[in-house]
């Protein structure tokens, strides 16, 4: 399996720009999760979906960051308007459910995000 | 909600052995996960526990205790290319769907010649 891929890996806009990241997670996984990974905070949940469905977006910082999964092989994050502060790396993650044995994970290699 | 503590660096000699702590506080648990992270790399999976003891992997070895609210990860015969940030991290109740991980701000080791 090519495991979680991310796009772009690399991402630099201006202030007020609209930014879209892309995820495709592993086949069969039926859970998706989007983090941000900064320096002064760590590694944050955003959101995550199962089966497509979001079951918890309390860490969304705010309105203007949206995240959609229209199937189960496809999600988008939404910043818009960007702003400075929201530059760090984004990363996407799937899993299979927590019921199996040793329910692990994946990560995919990120988006670096520099709004400007 | 989740609180977890972990050292926030560490440095080890080659050859030697090390011991990265974690504590964690929580209104619920359902596992405790410990993952490795490259400087500029995704986080990759290295040991799992949910229940109480000790579970070993070739160089590693990760133990729990749920009672103390405790685990540890233990890494034997360090090597140059264990330099990385280990990041410890409980998982939720799993009811109702839930899967959520709580990530502590990661442990950063260095291995010194």
């Amino acid at each position: 399996d090519a495991g979680v891929i991310q796009s772009p890996r690399h991402e630099v806009t201006e202030m007020g720009q609209e930014v879209t990241l892309r995820c495709k997670p592993i086949s069969g996984h039926d859970y998706l999760f989007w983090y941000r990974q900064t320096m002064m905070r760590g590694l944050e949940l955003l959101i995550y979906f199962n089966n497509n469905v979001p079951i918890d977006d309390s860490g969304m910082p705010e309105d203007r960051f949206s995240a959609k999964m229209p199937n189960a092989s496809f999600s988008t994050l939404k910043i818009q308007p960007s702003e400075p502060r929201d530059s760090a790396v984004y990363f996407c993650a799937s899993s299979l459910s927590p019921l199996l044995a040793k329910n692990i994970q994946y990560f995919g290699a990120g988006t670096r995000l520099s709004v400007l | 909600g989740q609180n977890i503590d972990q050292p926030t660096e560490m440095t080890a000699t080659e050859g030697a052995i090390v011991q990265i702590n974690c504590t964690y506080q929580t209104s619920g648990f359902n596992g405790l996960f410990w993952y490795q992270q490259h400087a500029g790399e995704a986080p990759t999976f290295l040991s799992y526990n949910v229940l109480d003891g000790l579970e070993e992997k070739g160089r590693f070895s990760s133990f729990l205790s749920r009672s103390k609210g405790y685990s540890y990860l233990l890494l034997k015969e360090l090597q140059m290319k264990d330099s990385a940030s280990y990041l410890c991290a409980v998982r939720d109740q799993i009811t109702g769907g839930g899967n959520k991980l709580t990530f502590g701000t990661g442990t950063q080791l260095k291995v010194e010649l």
